[in-house]
C-alpha cells in the first residue's frame, strides 16, 4: 500500500531551528517532494530530492534516506512568516502526506 | 505570465447538480493535475494529464471527469454533486517526465455542496 507519515503539528521560537520529518512506505519512488502551504493558499515549492543526502537552499535544507524511506525539512533560523503547512509528497504515483502544520511564535 | 489561473474562487452546489471547475496555464507545460484537499489534510490526486488528448486516473477519480483538448485548459466536471464532493479544489501544472518537475498551483477552487 501506500503510507506517508508526518507529525500533524510542531511549534517552535522565532530564530530556531526545526526539523519536519516525513516517512513512506510506496510502492513506487522515483523522489521526494516539499511543499510550503500558507493557510488559505496553494503550495509552493520548496524541494526535491532523488538521491540520498542533504541538499541546502538558504534556509531550508531537506534530506533523503531512499533505504530507510526517510526525508526531513530543516529550517534554520525561524521567522514569523514560517508559520504554514508543510507537505512531503512522493513521486511516482503523487501521494501527499497530510502536512505538518508549524507555529512560529516569538 | 499569469501561471495557473483557476475559476471560480467559490463556488455552493446543491446536491445532484453539476458543474465545470475551469484550470488554465500559459506556461506551455506538458503536464497538469487536479488534487482535492479536505480540512487538515493533505493533497489527494484526482485525475491528471500529461499532454492534449491524453489523461489518466489519480487516487481519488471517482465522481468526476476531465478532459483535456488543448495544453492550456484542463477543465475538471463533477456531474452529480455529493456532500463527499465539499473540498477545496487545486489544479497544478508541470513541465518534464514523469511527475519528477516542480509544480506549479493555481489558487484553488472552494467547493461547498449542500
Amino acid at each position: 500500500g501506500q503510507n506517508i507519515d508526518q507529525p500533524t503539528e510542531m511549534t517552535a521560537t522565532e530564530g530556531a531551528i526545526v526539523q519536519i520529518n516525513c516517512t513512506y512506505q510506496t510502492s513506487g519512488f522515483n523522489g521526494l517532494f516539499w511543499y510550503q502551504q500558507h493557510a488559505g493558499e496553494a503550495p509552493t515549492f520548496l524541494s526535491y530530492n532523488v538521491l540520498d543526502g542533504l541538499e541546502e537552499k538558504g534556509r531550508f535544507s531537506s534530506f533523503l534516506s531512499r533505504s530507510k524511506g526517510y526525508s526531513y525539512l530543516l529550517l534554520k533560523e525561524l521567522q514569523m512568516k514560517d508559520s504554514a503547512s508543510y507537505l512531503c509528497a512522493v513521486t511516482d504515483k503523487l501521494i501527499f502526506g497530510t502536512g505538518t502544520r508549524l507555529q512560529v511564535f516569538p | 505570465n499569469a501561471g495557473v489561473t483557476q475559476t471560480p474562487k467559490f463556488r455552493i452546489l446543491k446536491i445532484g447538480q453539476s458543474m465545470t471547475l475551469q484550470c488554465a496555464q500559459d506556461m506551455n507545460h506538458n503536464y497538469m493535475y487536479w488534487y482535492r484537499q479536505d480540512p487538515g489534510m493533505g493533497l489527494k490526486l484526482i485525475y491528471y494529464s500529461v499532454g492534449a488528448g491524453i489523461t489518466d486516473k489519480g487516487e481519488v477519480p471517482n465522481g468526476y471527469n476531465v478532459s483535456r483538448s488543448t495544453t492550456e485548459d484542463f477543465p475538471l466536471r463533477l456531474e452529480l454533486a455529493a456532500p463527499s464532493q465539499t473540498s477545496v479544489y487545486f489544479c497544478a501544472s508541470s513541465s518534464g517526465l514523469a511527475h519528477q518537475e516542480t509544480q506549479y498551483f493555481g489558487p484553488g477552487t472552494r467547493l461547498l455542496v449542500l
